[in-house]
């Protein structure tokens, strides 16, 4: 299957600091990347939509100015958490594939602690 | 609104058991069902249905589709200790600006104990 490599694996920052998450797709080229959300003993809750070249779509209740997503080239998408706080304390997973209507492979997620 | 319900939520079973879990959904412009294995990352990719009646195997595990009653099943035979792990059903749907996009059920909890 597909490699989606995700960096870092896991970061602790002070509230109000911003965090950078990449995405890659190490063997293939992902026009679309989806960057998800789980919460602790919840399921994965699709943040947003990241096409390479234009601007992400996001999920309702997802706040675009807090999370912003850049889809700079076919094999790179990047998710900063702006201003990041406590309740932004989760594991943040992306997804891509050849295309969305195929298989979807994730990257290893990013544990990101907010103190 | 989009729904994909999992269940049984968890499961404790013990190893040689055959486990069945169930996902059902409601979805407008359904493309396609999956289902993943969580462990302690990321979900891993198990299966991809999109026809009804067509059942897909992966060594101990198999799955099948029925659009008609709009529900999936995963069944594990002879189940591991390494089996235990969070099982994610998922549906995509198809057009518009929903292309591509999954929803996902809340997962069933297996464990597996020897």
């Amino acid at each position: 299957g597909a490699v989606v490599s995700q960096h870092p694996s896991r970061v602790i920052c002070k509230s109000g600091t911003s965090v950078k998450i990449e995405c890659r797709s190490l063997d293939f080229q992902a026009t679309t990347m989806f960057w998800y959300r789980q919460f602790p003993k919840q399921s994965l809750m699709l943040m947003a939509t990241s096409n390479e070249g234009s601007k992400a779509t996001y999920e309702q209740g997802v706040e675009k100015d807090k999370f912003l997503i850049n889809h700079a080239s076919l094999t790179l998408s990047t998710l900063t958490v702006t201003s990041a706080h406590p309740e932004d304390s989760s594991f943040y997973i992306c997804s891509g594939g050849w295309g969305p209507g195929e298989t979807q492979y994730f990257g290893p997620g990013t544990r990101l602690l907010v103190l | 609104e989009d729904k994909v319900v999992q269940s049984p939520l968890s499961l404790v079973v013990h190893e040689g058991d055959t486990v069945t879990l169930n996902c059902s959904y409601e979805v407008t412009n359904f493309r396609s069902l999956l289902w993943y294995k969580q462990e302690k990352k990321a979900p891993t990719f198990l299966f991809m249905l999109t026809s009804s009646g067509i059942e897909k195997k992966s060594g101990r595990l198999s799955s099948i589709l029925d659009k008609k009653e709009l529900f999936s099943i995963l069944n594990i035979t002879a189940t591991q200790t390494g089996d235990s792990a969070v099982y994610l059903c998922a549906v995509r749907k198809t057009g518009g600006t929903s292309y591509g996009k999954l929803t996902f059920g809340q997962g069933t909890i297996l464990t597996v104990h020897p």
